[in-house]
């Protein structure tokens, strides 16, 4: 069956620290991958997306890889700050209308 | 600003009501997109539609039903078919008609509770 997993449900780093989250997934072959970070009681925001013929792409403080082998894309947050807590979900399109389809998300929390 | 706009941010439902969720863009997405969201679970399509008066079901479609009159509007209906409405629900648009290869712009989300 098809599925996407982040593997860890939290994570609790310490300040200044780099965070990095997972996400593999099962029976895809996505083209993209896209991640995105959510605050409590908000819609995500769209953060980052990755092609499968980039092994790496940054956005100031944060890097994403994506090995289309392991089916695994990694999340760094480097330089962590208590700003950075939310929780952060991977979204590749694989629905079988097309559509996007979201892991269940990464609770990160960075302790000053 | 150009974004999405659902209302209203909190909900309060009688159970055998009806009730209608807003969704409204001004970002010229063609694509737009209910979701919703409960504890532990990620998000999971309830309905999406591509194009104006156009849309197709999600994987929960069940006791929920939608329109697309307008590109700007996508209201989302949960009828007293659905058993379990209590959620959070997430509307989103994308310019790219769900290839994947745009961010979606999602809303700030709906809560509904059933009383």
């Amino acid at each position: 069956s098809q599925k996407i997993e982040q593997n860890s449900e939290a994570l609790n780093i310490q300040e200044g620290k780099t965070a990095t989250l997972t996400c593999n997934y099962t029976n895809y072959s996505p083209a993209y991958l896209q991640w995105y970070r959510q605050d409590p009681g908000r819609g995500p925001v769209f953060l980052l997306l990755i092609r499968e013929n980039e092994k790496e792409k940054r956005k100031e403080r944060l890097k994403v890889t994506f090995d289309t082998t392991l089916k695994q894309s990694l999340f760094h947050i480097t330089a962590s700050q208590p700003a950075d807590s939310a929780t952060y979900l991977c979204a590749l399109v694989g629905g079988s209308q097309g559509n996007l389809i979201f892991g269940k998300g990464t609770k990160l929390s960075v302790k000053p | 600003d150009g974004g999405i706009t659902q209302s209203p941010k909190y909900l309060f439902r009688k159970e055998g009501q009806n009730v209608t969720l807003s969704c409204e863009q001004n970002l010229n997405h063609d694509a737009m997109y209910w979701y919703r969201q409960d504890p532990g679970q990620g998000l999971r399509l309830i309905y999406y539609s591509q194009i104006v008066n156009d849309f197709q079901k999600g994987d929960i479609a069940e006791g929920y039903s939608v329109s697309r009159e307008k590109k700007e509007s996508f209201p989302l209906t949960v009828t007293s078919a659905q058993k379990n409405p209590t959620a959070f629900y997430l509307c989103a648009s994308s310019p790219d008609r769900g290839q994947g290869y745009d961010g979606y712009t999602f809303g700030s989300g709906t809560r509904l509770t059933v009383v």
